[in-house]
C-alpha cells in the first residue's frame, strides 16, 4: 500500500524564481492538503484540493497556488519566491467521504530560497 | 478560530518511565483532535485521534491520549517510554466542517537510556 509521496525531496531556488512541488496521495485517497512548516514551528495550512478544486485556503498570499489532477495527484506552485518561503512543504492526503478523515502526510519537500 | 497550545518545548524522561506530553485546544463546537510524531528530516506520522466516544484513545506504538472536555485538553501518554520514542510531537485540532488542521508548536520528547 503506497503512502503519500512527494517530489523533489530537496530544492534550492533564488529570490524571485518560481517553484513547483508535486504530491501523489495515498492509494484510495481523493483529497490533498498542503502545509508549510517553517523551522522550529508546527505546520501551517496552505490549502486543500478535492475534485480538482480548491476547497479551503489558509492565510497565504496569492503567490501560492495549486492544482489537482484527475488522478488525485496535486501540485503546489509558489511564484516570486521570498527568503521567508524557505520551509518544509508537506502534503497530506485523506478520503473525503470519511467525515472524520485522518490526514496522512508525505515526507515533505525542503525548499531553500537564497 | 481554532488554536492549539503545547506548553512544553521539551520533555525529558528516563527509559521505562511513564511519559506525558501536554496539549490544550480552543475550537468552536466538538473538536476532532490528533497527535502526530515527526522524526528528523521526515514528515508527520499519525499516532491517534479523538472524534467522539471514549475519552481515552489508544493509538500506535503503545501511545494513548485522554480527552478532557472541561479542561479542553488532549494529553498524550505512554506507560513506559522507549529511547526510540525520542522525536518531535505535534497536537492538532480540526473543527467540524473545517478542512484545515491547526497544529501546536510541537514538543520535543527526549528519552534517556
Amino acid at each position: 500500500d503506497a503512502g503519500v509521496t512527494q517530489s523533489p525531496t530537496h530544492l534550492i531556488k533564488t529570490r524571485g524564481q518560481q517553484v513547483t512541488l508535486r504530491c501523489s496521495p495515498k492509494s484510495g485517497h481523493d483529497t490533498v492538503s498542503w502545509y508549510q512548516q517553517a523551522l522550529g514551528q508546527g505546520p501551517q495550512f496552505i490549502f486543500q484540493y478535492y475534485e480538482e478544486e480548491e476547497r479551503q485556503r489558509g492565510n497565504f498570499p496569492d503567490r501560492f497556488s495549486g492544482h489537482q489532477f484527475p488522478n488525485y495527484s496535486s501540485e503546489l506552485n509558489v511564484n516570486a519566491l521570498l527568503l521567508g518561503d524557505s520551509a518544509l512543504y508537506l502534503c497530506a492526503s485523506s478520503l473525503a467521504l470519511a467525515n472524520q478523515e485522518t490526514q496522512y502526510f508525505g515526507p515533505g519537500t525542503r525548499l531553500l530560497v537564497l | 478560530a481554532q488554536s492549539v497550545a503545547q506548553p512544553e518545548d521539551q520533555v525529558n524522561v528516563a527509559e521505562g518511565n511513564p511519559l506525558t506530553v501536554k496539549c490544550t485546544y480552543s475550537v468552536s463546537g466538538n473538536p476532532y483532535l490528533f497527535w502526530y510524531v515527526q522524526y528528523p528530516n521526515r514528515g508527520l506520522q499519525f499516532l491517534l485521534k479523538y472524534i467522539t466516544g471514549d475519552n481515552l484513545v489508544k493509538g500506535s506504538y503503545g501511545f494513548e491520549a485522554e480527552f478532557n472536555k472541561s479542561q479542553t485538553s488532549f494529553h498524550l501518554k505512554k506507560p513506559s517510554a522507549l529511547v526510540s520514542d525520542s522525536a518531535l510531537y505535534f497536537c492538532a485540532v480540526r473543527a467540524p466542517g473545517r478542512r484545515a488542521l491547526t497544529f501546536g508548536s510541537g514538543t520535543r520528547l527526549q528519552v534517556q537510556p
